[in-house]
């Protein structure tokens, strides 16, 4: 079975500041990592996913994540958030195989002040 | 883009009623599943579908609960009798190898 944390429920930043949201996953097996980003009232959109090879990921909207096996980590980064960031995010993770259920974390709220 | 489209996107029902959520997933797509949110929570798993079976299901998805895919492009979530707590925002989700695509969700909101 799979497991994740997020770290932190809220983050505040100002506008044009760098971001971290942190999550950590525990399992037994190889895993899949994601990050999906939640708008108020609409549905996830896929950031990112580390499935294999380079450990430093690029996605949508300039964000970017490190996979770290050895602190089973899977921090997610941007270095100047915009006010439109404002969402939350959500880590999963899924079994290293070619398909299966994800488990979420409880989620952070990015809350981008000018 | 694909896309994963459900409807309706809202749904209202009265406690005790039948309820069908409809998805269609990404044409080439192997892999179906549903999920649901309750309002301020986290994103729960509730079953996984392929090959025409389910292939997982969480302790949520009792038996109230069916999931059918009866024409070979539609995939659904039937709510036999519902009750308030299932009030809800439900996802649907298909994925070909790792990684799934989302849709937009149905809030079924139960009175």
């Amino acid at each position: 079975a799979q497991s994740v944390t997020q770290l932190d429920s809220q983050v505040p930043v100002f506008e044009e500041a760098p971001v971290e949201l942190r999550c950590n996953y525990s399992s037994s097996v190889s895993v899949y990592l994601f990050w999906y980003v939640q708008y108020p009232n609409q549905g996830l959109q896929l950031l990112l996913k580390y499935l294999s090879g380079s450990t430093l990921v690029k996605g949508i909207n300039g964000f970017e994540a490190e996979f770290n096996k050895s602190q089973t980590s899977f921090h997610l980064r941007k270095p100047s958030v915009h006010i439109s960031d404002t969402a939350e995010y959500f880590c999963a993770v899924s079994r290293g195989t070619n398909a299966g259920k994800s488990t979420f974390g409880d989620g952070t709220t990015l809350t981008v002040k000018p | 883009e694909p896309e994963v489209t459900q409807t309706p996107s809202h749904q209202v029902t009265q406690m005790g009623q039948e309820v069908i959520l409809r998805c269609v997933p990404i044409s080439n797509h192997l892999y179906f599943y549903w999920y649901r949110q309750i309002l301020g929570q986290k994103v729960e798993f509730l079953v996984s579908f392929y090959n025409n079976e389910i292939s997982e299901k969480s302790e949520i998805f009792d038996d109230q609960f069916s999931v059918e895919r009866p024409d070979g492009s539609n995939f659904t979530l039937k709510i036999r009798s519902t009750k308030l707590e299932d009030s809800a925002m439900y996802f649907c989700a298909s994925s070909y190898l790792a990684g799934s695509t989302f849709g937009s969700g149905t809030r079924l909101t139960v009175v």
